[in-house]
């Protein structure tokens, strides 16, 4: 059964940097299709997603977010990190850490999420 | 960029009733469509991939339709546990992107 877990602070200035480390249990970030991905969501509003990471360290981020974002990968703590820098308190949200099928881009498996508010 | 509309955004149903959920969107995203359910505190969890195939573990009672910008969501009959927020998430064209979600609440 794969698990994923997020970690790191709930709470960021603003014009600092969010830092979140997924763990991932039950499978290896080396094996399979798969690519690892977070997705965040501002409470009431849609679903969000950021960027992904594949084992290699290829990565994509969301056109709206690119300039901002960076992630990385450790496959030896089978983890993988999102940095997003400069936050307003519009990147207040749930954030995610998400398996997605390579093959299909769907997402299958997902962390249960940590809240991130921005203020001072 | 693609944007998904869900309709509607509210859905006041009674158990044992058929409930059907619509997603369009604004260019053809052919069938790489999938179906999430997300219950209040907790993640969403997937419920139809390729548009019509259903995840693992997924009831019988959930399907999914549709192909390029019209999709629809039918639950056959409603559960007590299926009262939840059901969001459509494309995966054709950069950058994925979710629907607005469709509320299903008891009436």
């Amino acid at each position: 059964q794969v698990q994923l877990q997020e970690s790191g602070p709930g709470l960021v200035k603003p014009s600092q940097t969010l830092s979140l480390t997924c763990t991932v249990s039950g499978d290896s970030i080396n094996s399979g299709p798969y690519y690892w991905s977070w997705i965040r969501q501002p409470a009431g509003e849609r679903l969000e997603w950021i960027g992904r990471i594949f084992a290699s360290g290829s990565t994509n981020y969301s056109p709206s977010l690119n300039s901002r974002v960076t992630m990385s990968v450790d496959t030896s703590k089978n983890q993988f990190s999102l940095r997003l820098s400069s936050v307003t308190a519009a990147d207040t949200a749930m954030y995610y850490c998400v398996r997605e099928y390579k093959r299909a881009a769907y997402f299958d498996y997902w962390g249960q999420g940590t809240l991130v508010t921005v203020s001072s | 960029e693609v944007v998904m509309t869900q309709s509607p955004a509210t859905l006041s149903m009674s158990p044992g009733e058929r409930a059907t959920l619509s997603c369009r969107a604004s260019q053809s995203v052919s069938s790489n469509l999938a179906w999430y359910q997300q219950k209040p505190g907790q993640a969403p969890r997937l419920l139809i991939y390729g548009a019509s195939t259903r995840a693992t573990g997924i009831p019988a009672r959930f399907s999914g339709s549709g192909s390029g910008t019209e999709f629809t969501l039918t639950i056959s009959s409603l559960q007590s546990e299926d009262f939840a927020v059901y969001y459509c998430q494309q995966y054709n064209n950069w950058p994925r992107c979710f629907g607005g979600g469709t509320k299903v609440e008891i009436k």
